[in-house]
């Protein structure tokens, strides 16, 4: 496997299930993101980590847990999500720094719906 | 607060021409990094190429440069000899450049290319 992974690219599920979204990145990188991307909307960050240690919380609702173990996965728990929680859910991963470009490379998303 | 605004929705263009995606940005800092994704419908965003605030040149990469106009807050992608296969959303992106961490990136609405045969 190589860049960015995600599982499961599609998920369904009821507003009183608990689920989680998984990303792993295998280019060796120390940040790792979530972003959301709904319908007609640009992406929004969600979660930013930086060698492991949460950075960044984009004022999420706390129905959305976010979990890193190490600098190659990442998850999202999900529980008691809403419909209007229903979107693309975009993992990315990038080298910390200021030079260069350190792009984010992203994973494929998982399309989530909730019913 | 930094903000990045794509004011074309959809834009249209020939085959084998070449097209001009617009992108305005907003920022007070001094040292941030411009980016270029593009979305196929399966989803995946893909990194095409990045403008640091410090560099002087345009940036390209292969048939995509980026015109970096600093004073006017502008970093447009231009697309030469459009391909089938750039049919797409593109999105424009602004990242704060903080030492040794991930940056957020802050995206536009994007613009939706269509590439006619």
């Amino acid at each position: 496997e190589t860049g960015v992974t995600q599982t499961p690219r599609h998920l369904v599920m009821g507003m009183t299930n608990k689920k989680s979204l998984k990303c792993e990145q295998h280019l060796g990188h120390n940040a790792m993101y979530w972003y959301k991307q709904s319908a007609k909307k640009p992406l929004e960050l969600m979660f930013v980590y930086n060698f492991k240690e949460q950075t960044e919380n984009n004022s999420v609702p706390s129905r959305f847990s976010p979990e890193c173990p190490n600098s190659s996965h990442l998850f999202l728990h999900l529980h008691t999500l809403q419909p209007e929680d229903s979107a693309l859910y975009l993992c990315a991963s990038s080298q910390p720094g200021t030079t260069g470009g350190n792009e984010q490379f992203f994973g494929p998303g998982t399309r989530l719906t909730v019913l | 607060a930094q903000k990045i605004t794509q004011t074309q929705p959809g834009m249209f263009v020939q085959e084998k021409e070449a097209v001009t995606l617009d992108c305005t940005y907003d920022t007070s800092d001094q040292s941030y990094g411009l980016f270029w994704y593009k979305q196929p419908s399966s989803g995946e965003m893909i990194f095409l190429i990045y403008q640091g605030s410090y560099d002087e040149q345009n940036a390209t990469e292969g048939r995509y440069s980026l015109n970096f106009q600093k004073a006017r807050k502008s970093a447009n992608l231009v697309i030469s000899a459009s391909q089938l296969g750039d049919s797409a959303m593109y999105f424009c992106a602004m990242r704060e450049l903080i030492y040794n961490q991930g940056g957020k990136l802050i995206f536009g609405q994007g613009t939706e290319l269509s590439v006619k045969p």
